[in-house]
């Protein structure tokens, strides 16, 4: 399963609302997770389970979809929140991640 | 809390072999499954493979040949090593925790990048 992520980079404005988009080639099987990834850092775990909150990240992230189109949304933007985000799949014993979003101060 | 820490040489020849290390500290070791990711320069992420709970490895298809992750669970560490490296292999390496009957990595280590260069 191939994931595209949409856009690749969204410009935008502190308190505003981010809605990114990722797109699965084919239906996910297993679940999906949200990944947010700062310069010169590791991934975080945002979301899994599609919609789920991991532990400690705040209620401004949410994510819902299903099949293959799935939603991360930031309610609004904090300073910290400007980074790369990332969607990742399961399908059989193969894990994938998409290409990412940039999402930068406009 | 577990946090990972990992380690590993970080320069390469052509043709050498890559190997990492990562502890787990502050949980259980024996329950989850254990992963490594890749990251090449400004690129995305690249699942390497995993080592199970049981000790039963699956790699991706694209490294398979040349992949194998093994475990000491006495030390709560877990390893990487990859053959026949060359200049595309230069990426930053993460180790990463995956719980059984999960599909995501959490916590993750902090990286290990690695160059490949003669």
């Amino acid at each position: 399963i191939v994931l595209t992520q949409s856009p690749a980079t969204l410009s935008l404005s502190p308190g505003e609302r981010a809605t990114l988009s990722c797109r699965a080639s084919q239906s996910v099987s297993g679940s999906l997770a949200w990944y947010q990834q700062k310069p010169g850092q590791a991934p975080r775990l945002l979301i899994y389970d599609s919609s789920s909150r991991a532990t400690g990240i705040p209620a401004r992230f949410s994510g819902s979809g299903s099949g293959t189109d799935f939603t991360l949304t930031i309610s609004s933007l904090e300073p910290e929140d400007f980074a790369v985000y990332y969607c990742q799949q399961r399908t059989d014993w193969l894990f994938t991640f998409g290409p990412g979003t940039t999402v930068d101060i406009k | 809390q577990v946090q990972l820490h990992q380690w590993g040489a970080g320069l390469l020849k052509p043709s050498e072999t890559l190997s990492l290390t990562c502890v787990a500290k502050g949980g259980s070791f024996s329950g989850h499954h254990w992963t490594w990711i890749r990251q090449a320069p400004g690129k995305g992420l690249e699942w390497i493979g995993d080592i199970t709970f049981s000790g039963s490895t699956v790699y991706n298809p694209s490294l398979k040949s040349r992949v194998t992750i093994s475990k000491d669970t006495s030390k709560s560490q877990f390893s990487l090593k990859l053959n026949s490296m060359t200049a595309a292999d230069t990426a930053v390496y993460y180790c990463a925790r995956r719980q059984v009957r999960t599909d995501w990595f959490d916590p993750w280590g902090q990286g290990t990048p690695v160059t490949v260069s003669s």
